[in-house]
């Protein structure tokens, strides 16, 4: 199994650009995370996913949007990069049984920069 | 104040210590999680617990609920020990267990030898 894979590994965009942030995991894992990590800040909740077609905001879900068409794909969507983007982006799945706080998985990460 | 706190911020050991991570919350959770983050930026879940006490090889996590504090301890460290070790707990709401996770900012832990 791979695992949690994300793509691109870095990126950097202009301002106003749009880019997708690509997340996939082959371990038929139903919950989906995407996170973003600051410097000196703590991992931040950016949306969740608990099955395809289902989706919720998280802490910080301004300026992204994502979708879950598949239980493998969760992909995270920024329309108009800014700055305050900038960031470590890393997404994480669960298997999710219904009561239970289960281990997260987590991808290698997306260091992101917008200039 | 954060929901996550953690204690110390940086913690640099010498080979063979005994080292200790505190983690206190004020928030009703339904389990906690330590993560490790590799200089490289990987991270690695090392516990969930919601009570007691863990070991996995040299590294035990305890918790107290009704003190709302968590330990990761490890035992004869090695500076391939040398990381971030990030606690995380499991928001518990009126509905019960939720889908949020709130971290602490991390401990750098470097370990020379």
């Amino acid at each position: 199994n791979a695992g949690v894979t994300q793509t691109p590994k870095f990126r950097i965009l202009k301002i106003g650009q749009s880019m997708t942030l690509q997340c996939a995991q082959d371990m038929n894992h139903n919950y989906m995370y995407w996170y973003r990590q600051d410097p000196g800040m703590g991992l931040k909740l950016i949306y969740y996913s608990v099955g395809a077609g289902i989706t919720d905001k998280g802490e910080v879900p301004n300026g992204y949007n994502v979708s879950r068409s598949t239980t493998e794909d969760f992909p995270l969507r920024l329309e108009l990069a800014a700055p305050s983007q900038t960031s470590v982006y890393f997404c994480a799945s669960a298997l999710g049984v219904a009561g239970v706080s289960d281990t997260q998985y987590f991808g290698p990460g997306t260091r992101l920069t917008v200039l | 104040k954060n929901e996550v706190e953690q204690s110390p911020q940086n913690l640099t050991a010498q080979e063979g210590e005994f080292i200790t991570i505190n983690c206190s919350y004020s928030v009703g959770i339904s389990a906690l999680h330590w993560l490790q983050q590799h200089p490289g930026g990987g991270i690695v879940s090392l516990f969930m617990l919601s009570s007691g006490k863990k070991k996995h090889g040299r590294l035990i996590a305890t918790i107290n609920i009704q003190e709302k504090h968590s330990s990761l301890h490890i035992t004869a460290s090695h500076p391939r020990d040398s990381a971030v070790y990030i606690c995380a707990v499991r928001v518990m709401n009126y509905g019960g267990a939720t889908n949020k996770l709130i971290f602490g900012t991390g401990t750098l832990l470097a370990v020379q030898p």
